[in-house]
């Protein structure tokens, strides 16, 4: 069983609609949840990062998580064609020396559509 | 602020030959990382320093892969021999901060690899 589950889609929705991205776990020591986004052709950049369980909001994405169930979400809201990329869920147990070692999910392909 | 440079961008070889792989962090930075990303999946780091010694070198496959991060600064990447497996795009990754606070990892735009 790999350490991070994502579903890699690829998923298309239209303009302006609400975009769900979701990962599992399986180690419990992780309490740094991070979302990157990568265009084609480009290396990942961060999104959001969380530490421990809860949502954080920025502008038109949230994240949550839900340690309990070893379960992190990121939303998209009105979603816009510019928002056409790979996104990767990436989680650690620190931020220290080794500890802050990303474990990355496959990465979900969302294609927003005109 | 510059970002992570990282050279070349693209490079094509025969099985069995060595490439090497450069790369420039974010000036001041003191952990830099290389990952591997398989085509369809995330990136899997492959080594971590923090200034030039080494934290993290559990998933580098040692008997042909090397790095080193002289004086603490640029570091590079050495496959030799390549296999057909290796065909990747090769991250590197840079981060402020050695401990204390959570930092972002900012990635440079990676080296694609094919290996023939």
């Amino acid at each position: 069983q790999k350490e991070v589950e994502q579903d890699p889609g690829p998923l298309s929705v239209p303009e302006g609609a609400i975009v769900s991205l979701n990962c599992t776990y399986s180690n419990s020591a992780f309490q740094y949840f991070m979302w990157y986004r990568q265009y084609s052709r480009k290396g990942p950049e961060l999104l959001m990062y969380t530490y421990s369980s809860g949502n954080k909001e920025d502008g038109r994405f949230t994240a949550q998580v839900d340690k309990s169930s070893k379960y992190i979400s990121l939303f998209i809201r009105d979603s816009q064609p510019s928002d056409s990329a790979t996104y990767l869920c990436a989680m650690s147990v620190g931020y220290g020396g080794a500890t802050n070692k990303l474990i990355f999910g496959t990465g979900t392909l969302l294609a927003v559509q005109p | 602020e510059a970002g992570v440079a990282q050279s070349p961008r693209y490079k094509i070889i025969e099985k069995r030959q060595s490439v090497a792989f450069w790369c420039n962090p974010i000036s001041g930075h003191a952990t830099l990382y290389w990952y591997q990303q398989i085509l369809g999946q995330g990136p899997k780091l492959l080594i971590q320093f923090q200034n030039n010694g080494v934290v993290d070198d559990s998933q580098l496959p040692k008997d042909r892969f090397s790095a080193e991060r002289l004086k603490g600064v640029d570091s590079t990447l050495k496959i030799q021999p390549a296999k057909l497996e290796d065909s990747a795009v090769y991250l590197c990754a840079s981060r402020s901060g050695t401990s204390g606070s959570y930092n972002e990892q900012f990635f440079g735009p990676g080296t694609r690899l094919t290996v023939l």
